[in-house]
This record gives structure tokens, C-alpha cells and sequence, in this order.
């Protein structure tokens, strides 16, 4: 069985500063990795995956994570947030095997840009 | 985006009526997921669909059912609607990966999600 731990529910950063939102997650196997964004009333949409190989994965709208497999972790970066970024941000791991249907979630992170 | 449409969008109804959701989708994804999502539990699996007929129990399933009679239909019931089933309901979908869906594998690959289903039991 996977886990996914958000370690922080809710971040406030100032408008043009820079964001990091982490994610830990635990798995006795080999895993895909996602980010997922959902703005206010909508549903989720992806912002970024890693599959395999590099483990730097750039996604829209300027986020990138790095994928470290010796802490377990895929923590998510943006430079410079904007007003735009104030959103609900979760982290999902899926096994990478055959049978992996299944995509586990963090509980989420809120994101509120201060302008 | 992918073409994945949730009907109804809000639904409001009374402890004990049945309820049905529906999922949609245009992309002939062979994989279909119901989720629920609560404050402060992220999303949770309730069922999903690995082809026409063919569906199994997610994490938190019990007191939902689910039917897919066509590729581009999932819907999920609540035969007895409870208040603790009031919530926010999201239907995804994937495609297998390549080769590992070409022998009949299950890979899945990044999960698309419709808009949701806001239900209200009272």
C-alpha cells in the first residue's frame, strides 16, 4: 500500500515570491508521482508527473518538482507565484507495476498568494 | 481537456432515497475512477472500472455500487443515501501505458478528472 503526507495544509506566500509545497510518500515499490492543482469550484487538474528518468519534471504554468527517491519525497517549486496560483495543491502516488489502477492522494496543501 | 462530463453537477436529497451520479466521456479511455472528496481527507477511491463490465472496490466503498454497461459510461449509486455521504464526487479516467495495455497489463498512466457532483443529504 502507498501514503501520501502533505506536510503543510495551508501556505501563505507573498505575491512574486518563491513557493515550495512538500510532499513525502511511502511505498514498498516503484512509483509514478503527480501533482494536481484545484481551483476554487473546479476539479482537479494535472500540473506535473514523474514517470521515470530525469528527476527534475517541469509542469504548466512555472512549476517544477524533484523527484528524490532516497528521502522519498517530491516536493513542488514555483520561482514567483502569482495571484493566479491561489489554489488547493495535492500530491498523488500510483504504483508503477502491472496492476497499479489506484492513485493514492495527499490531503492537500492550500495555497493563498498575498498580493 | 478531456472530455469528461458529471451529471448532475448539484444534487441535494433526503436520508434513505437512492441516488445515482453519471460519468461521461468522449476519449474511449479504457479506465474509470469514482472518488469523494471531504475537507481534510484529500481524495479517496470509492470504485473505479478496468473495462465494460469489470470493476472493482476502492478504499472507501462500502454503501456505493457502481455499473459500466459502455466504454463511455460509469455510474455510481447510492442505494440509501446517508448524511455521512455528503460530499464532493469526482469521476477520472486513464489510458493504459503502450505495451503493458497491449497484454491485457494494467499500468495506468496520469488520471483526468471531470468537474465533479456537489451532493447534498439531508
Amino acid at each position: 500500500a502507498q501514503s501520501v503526507t502533505q506536510l503543510d495544509s495551508q501556505v501563505p506566500v507573498f505575491e512574486e515570491a518563491p513557493v515550495e509545497l512538500r510532499c513525502n510518500y511511502s511505498s514498498s515499490v516503484s512509483v509514478y508521482l503527480f501533482w494536481y492543482v484545484q481551483y476554487p469550484n473546479q476539479g482537479l487538474q494535472l500540473l506535473l508527473k514523474y514517470l521515470s528518468g530525469s528527476t527534475l519534471v517541469k509542469g504548466i504554468n512555472g512549476f517544477e518538482a524533484e523527484f528524490n527517491k532516497s528521502q522519498t519525497s517530491f516536493h513542488l517549486r514555483k520561482p514567483s507565484v502569482h495571484i493566479s496560483d491561489t489554489a488547493e495543491y495535492f500530491c498523488a502516488v500510483s504504483p508503477s507495476g502491472a496492476g497499479s489502477y489506484q492513485l493514492t492522494f495527499g490531503k492537500g496543501t492550500k495555497l493563498s498568494v498575498i498580493p | 481537456d478531456a472530455g469528461i462530463t458529471q451529471s448532475p453537477r448539484h444534487k441535494v436529497t433526503e436520508t434513505g432515497t437512492p441516488v445515482t451520479l453519471r460519468c461521461h466521456q468522449t476519449e474511449n479511455h479504457r479506465y474509470m475512477y469514482w472518488y469523494r472528496q471531504d475537507p481534510g481527507h484529500g481524495l479517496r477511491l470509492i470504485h473505479y472500472s478496468y473495462g465494460v463490465k469489470d470493476t472493482d472496490k476502492g478504499e472507501v466503498s462500502d454503501g456505493y455500487s457502481v455499473s459500466r454497461s459502455k466504454t463511455e459510461d460509469f455510474l455510481l449509486t447510492l442505494e440509501s443515501a446517508t448524511s455521512s455521504q455528503t460530499s464532493v464526487y469526482f469521476c477520472a479516467i486513464s489510458e493504459s501505458l503502450g505495451l503493458a495495455g497491449l497484454r491485457g497489463g494494467s499500468s495506468t498512466d496520469t488520471q483526468y478528472f471531470g468537474p465533479g457532483t456537489r451532493l447534498t443529504v439531508l
